[in-house]
């Protein structure tokens, strides 16, 4: 009964390196949200997806960050060009459809850019 | 815009001490009202929903309320491993009603 998982656990980039987080939701869901944890700050919204439709990106920086879900495969949040202001740690959740109110989150992944 | 604000930011108890964390909110139409807890380095891990005033859930040593305008989270005889943070979150009702809004949360030591 595997919960939301992420990967990798820990990233470290250099400033104007490309950052790759995936995320795979709990086995039956179909809905993903992705929420940024910045130091001293609460989680913040970031991105909303279903399966190849991405719902509600308003919370995502409009440059250099970019989300999708494939109809195979994880979600990926994608961080082109770093920055220092990008270090977080990011969470996925996941969600069964219809349920928004079930989102169970994954472990994280730590980015740290240097 | 929705807030929600967590007090205290840290609090520590005695093992068997018990006390409340409190959270204040502001939304135009509340959905449902989230607590979470997180240890370090995890994320966070549903603990209770409450939808509308009055409402209680209790689960072992917690007990989560909620008025219209704020919730709190009782802990009874807390022990040493009820330590991590609280999270409050809420969900607005209406178009957006899949996003949560968190609040910074409350840092829970418990002593031995």
């Amino acid at each position: 009964n595997a919960g939301v998982m992420q990967n990798p656990r820990h990233l470290v980039r250099r400033r104007g390196q490309e950052a790759r987080l995936r995320c795979s939701p709990m086995k039956g869901h179909s809905h993903v949200y992705w929420y940024r944890q910045l130091p001293e700050e609460g989680l913040k919204f970031m991105v909303y997806l279903q399966k190849e439709n991405i719902i509600d990106e308003s919370g995502m920086p409009k440059e250099r960050f970019s989300a999708e879900f494939p109809k195979e495969g994880p979600s990926i949040l994608r961080i082109q060009q770093v920055v220092r202001g990008d270090s977080a740690a990011y969470f996925c959740a996941s969600s069964p459809a219809g349920a928004s109110y079930e989102q169970y989150f994954g472990p994280g992944t730590r980015l740290t850019v240097t | 815009e929705d807030q929600v604000t967590q007090s205290p930011e840290a609090l520590r108890l005695q093992e068997g001490e018990s006390s409340s964390l409190n959270c204040s909110y502001t939304v135009s139409g509340l959905r449902g009202l989230f607590w979470y807890r997180q240890d370090p380095g995890k994320g966070p891990e549903f603990l209770f929903t409450l939808y509308s005033a009055g409402e209680e859930k209790e689960k072992e040593r917690l007990k989560a309320t909620l008025t219209k305008k704020e919730s709190f989270l009782h802990i009874t005889a807390p022990k040493p491993e009820d330590s991590a943070t609280y999270l409050c979150a809420v969900q607005e009702s209406g178009g957006s009603n899949y996003k949560l809004t968190f609040g910074k949360g409350t840092l829970l030591t418990v002593n031995p």
